[in-house]
């Protein structure tokens, strides 16, 4: 069975810092990974997503994250945060790649940036 | 992208009632569309998936009597939650997918007097 892990409820930095939101996955097969974003209230909003190619993917709003095969990690970076990056952050994995594959998503990480 | 709708943003219900969520979307044909419940501060768990003109699937631990899911048409599934009581008072969101990226709704929320 697939899973994802956020070993982090929250994650403070400061503005204009770099900051990275940890995740890392289990999959049998090929991992097809997400991240999304959740303001307070409202629905999931994409971010980027992993299928195959390049390890550094980069995604809206100035995000980024790297897949790490050895690792199976898949961080979330920015290199200079802003105060309305604030919001809650799933990594998710899915098992496979068509419209009916599954998404399972990890626990979230409350990103926030203080001024 | 594209759009996945859900209706009511909403409600408030008595002990006991029914409630149904619609979710649609609205510029794709989705033959498979996903349900989902968020407690507060806590993640999405996954808990049925909606097959246009079959049964849904549902995780374990999810009653498929308690939370009923139809999928009638390739754009519209519903999820009924019956006699509801204040324990299923939750955040509801939906999920569809024209292909490789899956879509959200905007959730709906579900407070149970």
């Amino acid at each position: 069975a697939q899973s994802v892990a956020q070993p982090e409820d929250q994650v403070n930095v400061a503005e204009g810092n770099p900051l990275t939101v940890k995740c890392t996955y289990s999959v049998s097969g090929n991992p097809y990974l997400f991240w999304y974003v959740q303001y307070p209230n409202r629905g999931l909003q994409f971010l980027l997503k992993y299928i195959t190619g390049d390890n550094l993917v980069k995604g809206s709003y100035g995000f980024e994250a790297e897949f790490n095969k050895s690792q199976t990690s898949f961080h979330l970076k920015k290199p200079s945060a802003l105060v309305s990056d604030s919001a809650l952050y799933f990594c998710a994995v899915r098992d496979g790649d068509s419209s009916a594959s599954k998404i399972i998503f990890g626990s979230g990480t409350r990103l926030s940036i203080r001024p | 992208g594209a759009v996945v709708s859900q209706h009511p943003s909403w409600v408030i219900c008595k002990s006991g009632t029914s409630v149904k969520i619609e979710c649609r979307s609205l510029d794709f044909q989705a033959t498979t569309m996903f349900w989902y419940r968020q407690f507060p501060k806590q993640s999405l768990m996954l808990m049925a998936t909606s097959n246009e003109g079959s049964k849904a699937t549902y995780e374990q631990g999810v009653e498929k009597d308690k939370f009923l899911i139809n999928h009638a048409s390739l754009t519209l599934s519903t999820l009924t939650v019956t006699s509801a009581h204040p324990e299923d008072s939750s955040f509801y969101i939906c999920s569809a997918s024209p292909g490789h990226e899956q879509f959200f709704g905007p959730g709906t929320r579900l407070t149970v007097l």
